[in-house]
């Protein structure tokens, strides 16, 4: 069954302390993996595309990396601002058609 | 702006009444999607429509029902059958279909009560 799995559910961390968040996924046919940021209340705001293992996306504070079996999202130096939650989604090959499958997120807590 | 808007908000309902979020785009995207958000859980697909006229049930499409009349609008009915309705719904769109890269709106909180 193909299935998307973050980790931690939670993370907590002092601001400038560097981090990771996991996000490990089992699916036939990976077709690309996506990284998105979503405040409290708000829609999802897409962030990275990565499609290969190797592959690495860079945005201010955040890269993302790719291997066969996971992804990073690796935070350096956060911020509060940075403070949301990080979800991870996976498009798949189906039998009739691409899926999206989203992981549950890790909500991030930075604190001044 | 381009975006995507959703419409209310905040919406309450009695139980055994059908309600309708709005969802309408000027990023000009061929692909619109709903899905469903609870807490703990990853994003659901309801429904999705890849052009005008032509929509797909998506992993839990029951109890839902879309129309597609227009490029710029994917309205959502939550229907009385629908055992579960209170949560989280978002709209979303991408250029073309199956792909990853969804721009999504707001939000419409539905609850039940």
């Amino acid at each position: 069954e193909d299935q998307v799995t973050q980790s931690p559910e939670a993370l907590r961390l002092q601001e400038g302390e560097s981090s990771s968040l996991n996000c490990s996924y089992t699916v036939s046919g990976l077709r690309g993996l996506f990284w998105y940021r979503q405040d409290p209340g708000k829609g999802p705001e897409f962030l990275f595309t990565l499609y290969s293992a190797g592959e690495e996306k860079e945005k201010e504070r955040l890269k993302a990396t790719l291997t066969k079996k996971e992804s990073f999202l690796h935070i350096t130096a956060p911020k509060p601002e940075d403070s949301a939650t990080y979800l991870c989604a996976v498009r798949a090959s189906g039998t009739s058609y691409d899926k999206v499958i989203f992981g549950p997120g890790t909500s991030l807590s930075v604190i001044p | 702006d381009g975006g995507i808007t959703q419409s209310p908000k905040y919406l309450f309902r009695k139980e055994g009444q059908n309600v309708t979020l709005s969802c309408e785009q000027n990023l000009n995207h061929d692909a619109m999607y709903w899905y469903r958000q609870d807490p703990g859980q990853g994003l659901r697909l309801i429904y999705y429509s890849q052009i005008v006229n032509d929509f797909q049930k998506g992993d839990i499409a029951e109890g839902y029902s879309v129309s597609r009349e227009k490029k710029e609008s994917f309205p959502l009915t939550v229907t009385s059958a629908q055992k579960n309705p209170t949560a989280f719904y978002l709209c979303a769109s991408s250029i073309v279909a199956y792909t990853g890269e969804l721009f999504f709106g707001e939000g419409s909180r539905l609850t039940v009560l």
